[in-house]
């Protein structure tokens, strides 16, 4: 399978504990994004990366998210103290930069419970 | 800033029949790009088609296609003979290209559940 992936796919947690996702993007995919999607929302963008450049940051990336791409590849996303507002679906996505139409392949989305 | 409205949470069909989902945006950006992305019941979200707004021709591919009114800023999705496949979270989708670059956001609306029945 070589779609964007995603791991893992369900993290349940406490409020105060840190929780790190990781996103593999298709492999010819030099750009990748998160998104965060509320039960019956739409997705809202966090984050995104082309290469190693961390190249646009969402209001909504609080000081207690990071996230990283630090060889161009895969991608982490990290959330300190969680609480219980953090709880909601965490989607990849990837794309190439040269495509005309940007198209962006979302992976299966990580589901975060805090507790 | 740009914004993206789907004003029907929910819509319902009969498997074959035709059903429209509505979408408007805002934006003063002139070179966008529009798109409907599909996401089924628990499974990952998929590109259902895209429009380039400096065409006026509206997008088709197979069964579905777009009704695009750049004046009113309107973007709505036709589904035709519906199949119980169809059934699934819509949304409309957005983002900003300028002097060739494609800025990377997508801007998506608060989706229109679909559901077909048999």
């Amino acid at each position: 399978d070589t779609g964007v992936s995603q791991d893992p796919r369900h993290k349940i947690t406490k409020r105060g504990q840190n929780v790190t996702f990781r996103c593999d993007p298709i492999s010819e995919h030099n750009r990748l994004y998160w998104y965060r999607q509320t039960l019956g929302q739409g997705p809202e963008f966090l984050t995104y990366f082309q290469n190693e450049a961390q190249l646009e940051k969402s209001r909504l990336l609080s000081d207690r998210f990071s996230a990283e791409r630090p060889k161009g590849s895969f991608s982490t996303l990290e959330i300190q103290r969680t609480e219980q507002g953090d709880s909601a679906m965490y989607l990849c996505a990837s794309s190439f930069e040269k495509f005309l139409y940007n198209e962006q392949f979302f992976g299966p989305g990580t589901r975060l419970t805090v507790l | 800033a740009q914004t993206v409205t789907q004003s029907q949470p929910e819509m319902s069909v009969q498997e074959a029949e035709t059903v429209t989902l509505s979408c408007t945006y805002d934006t003063s950006e002139s070179n966008y790009y529009l798109f409907w992305y599909k996401q089924p019941p628990s499974r990952q979200m998929i590109l259902v088609i895209r429009q380039e707004a400096y065409k006026q021709q509206n997008a088709t591919e197979n069964r579905f296609s777009v009704n695009f009114q750049k004046a009113a800023k309107s973007f709505s999705l036709k589904i035709s003979d519906s199949q119980l496949g169809d059934t699934a979270m819509y949304f409309c989708a957005f983002f900003v290209r300028r002097g060739g670059t494609s800025y990377g956001k997508l801007t998506f609306g608060q989706g229109t559940i679909l559901t077909v029945h048999p």
